[in-house]
This record gives C-alpha cells, sequence and structure tokens, in this order.
C-alpha cells in the first residue's frame, strides 16, 4: 500500500534547464511534504518542505508547488546543474501519532554537463 | 555540531541470527526513529522512540525491536534474521516528539541476511 508515489524512477536533463520531479499520494491526513535528496553511500538530506496550507514554497533554485485538489506534488530546479544528479524522495507525515514519514520510491536525476 | 553517525556501516549475516545496529543521534536530538530502505525503495517507517519510550511503529513484526538510551544514543534489533530483512538501516533524528520537519538521518546500515 504505498501511500506517495514517484511513477518516473529517472529523468535526465541538460545542465542549464529545469528538472520537475513527481509526487502523489493518495492519504488525505498528510498535511506536510518533504524533498529529501540521496547522494550514493550517504543517507537522505533535506532539502525543501512545504505545509499543506500553501501551494508554493521557495528555496534559491528550488521550488515545490502542492496541489491539494489532486494530490500532487512537484520539485522544480532551475537551472539544474550537474552536482543536482542524486535520487530524489519525496514524503509526506500527517500531524497524528508519531508523526513518522512516507517515502516515495525516488526519482534518480541525472544533468547532462 | 555532530551529525547522525551509525555503526556499522556494513554487515552480513545469515538466516535465524540476530543483529544489532547502533546510532548516535545529532546534538540535542530527543526523538529517534529508524527506517529500512530495500533496494529500489524509498525508506519505510520501522518505530519511532522519544525519552526512552516507543511511541510509534510501522507495519515491520515484533522481532524489530529498538531501545533509547538517556543519552538518546540508540539500537535496533532484528531477530531470527530472514532473507528479505536485507536493506539499507537508517537511523534519523529530530529535536522534538512533536517537530515536524526535517530528519537528520544518518549514513545507514548495510545489512546482507545470506
Amino acid at each position: 500500500d504505498q501511500q506517495v508515489k514517484q511513477n518516473s524512477p529517472s529523468l535526465s536533463v541538460q545542465e542549464g534547464r529545469i528538472s520537475i520531479l513527481n509526487c502523489d499520494y493518495t492519504n488525505s491526513m498528510f498535511d506536510y511534504f518533504l524533498w529529501y535528496k540521496k547522494y550514493p553511500a550517504e543517507g537522505p538530506t533535506f532539502l525543501i518542505s512545504i505545509s499543506s496550507i500553501k501551494d508554493k514554497n521557495e528555496d534559491g533554485r528550488f521550488t515545490v508547488f502542492l496541489n491539494k485538489s489532486a494530490k500532487h506534488l512537484s520539485l522544480h530546479i532551475v537551472p539544474s546543474q550537474p552536482g543536482d544528479s542524486a535520487v530524489y524522495f519525496c514524503a509526506a507525515s500527517a500531524q497524528t501519532g508519531a508523526n513518522n514519514l512516507f517515502f516515495g520510491t525516488g526519482t534518480r536525476l541525472t544533468v547532462i554537463p | 555540531e555532530t551529525g547522525v553517525t551509525q555503526s556499522p556501516t556494513h554487515l552480513i549475516k545469515t538466516r535465524g541470527q540476530q543483529v544489532t545496529l547502533r546510532c548516535s543521534s545529532q546534538s540535542g536530538h530527543n526523538t529517534v526513529s529508524w527506517y529500512q530502505q530495500a533496494l529500489g525503495q524509498g525508506p519505510q517507517f520501522i518505530f519511532q522512540y522519544y525519552r526512552e519510550e516507543e511511541n510509534g511503529r510501522g507495519n515491520f513484526p515484533p522481532r524489530f525491536s529498538g531501545l533509547q538510551f538517556p543519552n538518546y544514543s540508540s539500537e535496533l534489533n532484528v531477530n531470527a534474521l530472514e532473507l528479505d530483512d536485507s536493506a539499507l538501516y537508517l537511523c534519523a533524528s529530530r529535536p522534538s516528539r512533536g517537530h515536524t520537519g526535517e530528519l537528520f538521518f544518518g549514513e545507514g546500515s548495510r545489512l546482507t541476511v545470506l
């Protein structure tokens, strides 16, 4: 029962162009969403987050968009850089219980120089 | 400020054995959680500890157990290992139980069960 889904296992983008990573969720109780980035042999590192009361959050080159009615969020990276090449995980949580994160299966982004 | 550290980084066990994985939380963080990441999957929540007590658990059997110590370090114990337990085990910490926000992950312990 995958409550957070990332349907694209991989994405290749030219350096300088925009990268768009997508994520869908099924649980309407989720009210906080995060993106994590993972390099090989390292743990996931937090990138950006958004609360369900917002529809956009921006941090430098990274912007996350949330469409609650569609249960969809996306991460935009512009301009993409070779150092952005990593696996990106979408995660969601609800303000109940342990407040644990539900992760998607990840999208491997490759930025081509 | 030290980050989350885990040990060992890699280990190999055989089916039926028991394993203990260790984690030191980031300084000042009193909540620790453990996640299992199987190959090609995202991390899955195992359980969370706050002030030395388990306060949340995912869909994992009782042979997965844990401890949190007064210094907020933590252990994950898995008994009667099965082949499907082969995975990367990630420890994560955050400042307080109720804090919604980023988790700080360690590099993980990669367990192979033969």
